[in-house]
């Protein structure tokens, strides 16, 4: 079955705060990574969690509750150049899955 | 800034044609990964390489696809014969391979592949 869920696409506005959830199975879990892919471009690596918590870079943050198998990419003061998909990465039983990703639209 | 090479960044072949993509990771890096991404998916992993060494080749359609990183540094990812189910972006990205997995992966641009 599929081992990431993730919502297919959400919108918000310039300026605003989304969160784009990731939910994943259990099994031989080791940590959750995010990546972002801009239309045309390559994935770029945004953040890591191997830990319950929130870890802050700049306007982006990650979350993990390994209790609750979730995470989730917290991205504030939005802007028209956040507009992309999101990726939530796990290692699971050794092997890297990625999820089929958030689309991120951004309304002016 | 270092960067992942891939070439060629666009590729069109006739099906049951062979194609062979390349990529040159930065250096240093002891990890290197294939990936297949079909638009509007996620990357899938078809091959992990540690320096010359396979780590998994579980999702590799081994019948028609074959990879190599023979001196541990660049890689080749070929596909013979190609089918048209293999129209897809295919992504090489490498890592320093410190924390395994979950390194920090480092993408390259990838190959449009269109198979007709």
């Amino acid at each position: 079955g599929q081992s990431l869920e993730q919502p297919s696409e959400v919108t918000a506005v310039e300026g605003a705060i989304v969160q784009i959830n990731c939910t994943y199975q259990t099994s031989g879990f080791y940590g959750l990574s995010w990546y972002q892919q801009h239309d045309g471009g390559a994935p770029t690596f945004l953040s890591y969690n191997a830990l319950d918590g929130l870890e802050e870079t700049g306007r982006f943050s990650s979350f993990l509750s390994r209790s609750d198998s979730y995470g989730y990419l917290l991205l504030q003061e939005l802007q028209m150049k956040d507009s992309a998909s999101y990726f939530c990465a796990v290692n699971r039983d050794d092997k890297i899955i990625f999820g089929k990703g958030t689309r991120l639209h951004i309304l002016p | 800034e270092a960067e992942v090479a891939q070439s060629p960044r666009y590729k069109i072949t006739e099906k049951s044609q062979a194609v062979a993509f390349w990529c040159d990771p930065i250096s240093g890096h002891a990890t290197l990964y294939w990936y297949r991404q079909i638009l509007g998916q996620g990357p899938e992993l078809l091959v992990q390489f540690q320096d010359e060494s396979v780590v998994d080749d579980s999702q590799l359609p081994k019948d028609r696809f074959s990879a190599e990183r023979l001196k541990g540094v660049d890689s080749t990812l070929k596909i013979q014969p190609a089918e048209l189910g293999d129209s897809a972006m295919y992504l090489c990205a490498s890592s320093f391979g410190i924390q395994g997995l979950m390194d920090e992966q480092f993408f390259g641009p990838g190959t449009r592949l269109t198979v007709l």
